[in-house]
């Protein structure tokens, strides 16, 4: 029979455009928040994080932003590049408690 | 740093044989994590520890899992006896309280046939 899987998000971007990833959380009582991006076969890696008392944060060609009104959370990757294509997650975290979002599949166009 | 290293990477057993994932945590950090990932539900917890104690192993799917931390150093899951169904991919991560350091390892993929 026909398999059924997750159905990700899927973002395509031209190389050296600036893409940007949503992510819904849904505890407003997160405090803590981290960007994971995982390529085909390997494990989640950390991009950046922010804490619930920032709404910026800026690392190398990469911007989180946090809407604790929306609870929503983006992040955005400036000039993007091929070796960006990857599936992207967020993670909120409460405490010891850890919520991972279904994740973004970002295809970069050369 | 090493990073969380889990061992075997890639693991091919017949169904109804015992298969034993490992993990070496980050030094220092004492929180660890079990994860499944497929691509029919994403990535799942299945049992955290801290302080070498679990804590919630409401994710683990049934009886036929199990995992242990006998110490800071090293955790195992094991699967006894592995079903096709239990085929996806395992990770391994460990953080400091609350998150901060949370890091992944790069994970065992497991193929029960």
């Amino acid at each position: 029979g026909e398999s059924v899987g997750l159905h990700l998000p899927t973002l395509s971007v031209q190389e050296g455009d600036n893409s940007i990833i949503n992510c819904a959380y849904s505890n407003s009582a997160s405090d803590y928040f981290i960007w994971y991006k995982q390529e085909s076969g390997k494990g989640p890696q950390f991009i950046i994080d922010i804490r619930s008392n920032m709404d910026k944060r800026q690392g190398q060609r990469v911007t989180v932003l946090l809407n604790k009104t929306v609870k929503h959370l983006s992040l955005q990757i400036a000039a993007t590049q091929p070796g960006d294509s990857a599936v992207y997650f967020c993670a909120e975290i409460h405490g010891n408690q850890f919520y991972f979002g279904t994740g973004t599949s970002l295809t970069v166009i050369p | 740093d090493a990073g969380v290293i889990q061992s075997p990477r890639h693991e091919v057993t017949e169904m109804g044989q015992e298969v034993t994932l490992r993990c070496k945590p980050i030094s220092g950090h004492d929180y660890l994590f079990w994860y499944r990932q497929t691509m029919m539900r994403g990535l799942e917890l299945l049992i955290y520890f801290n302080n070498n104690v679990p804590i919630d192993d409401s994710g683990m799917p049934e009886d036929r899992f199990s995992a242990k931390m006998p110490n800071a150093s090293f955790s195992t899951l094991k699967i006894q006896p592995s079903e096709p169904r239990d085929s996806a991919v395992y990770f391994c991560a460990s953080s400091l309280d609350r998150g901060v350091g949370y890091t992944f390892g790069s994970g065992t993929r497991l193929t029960v046939v």
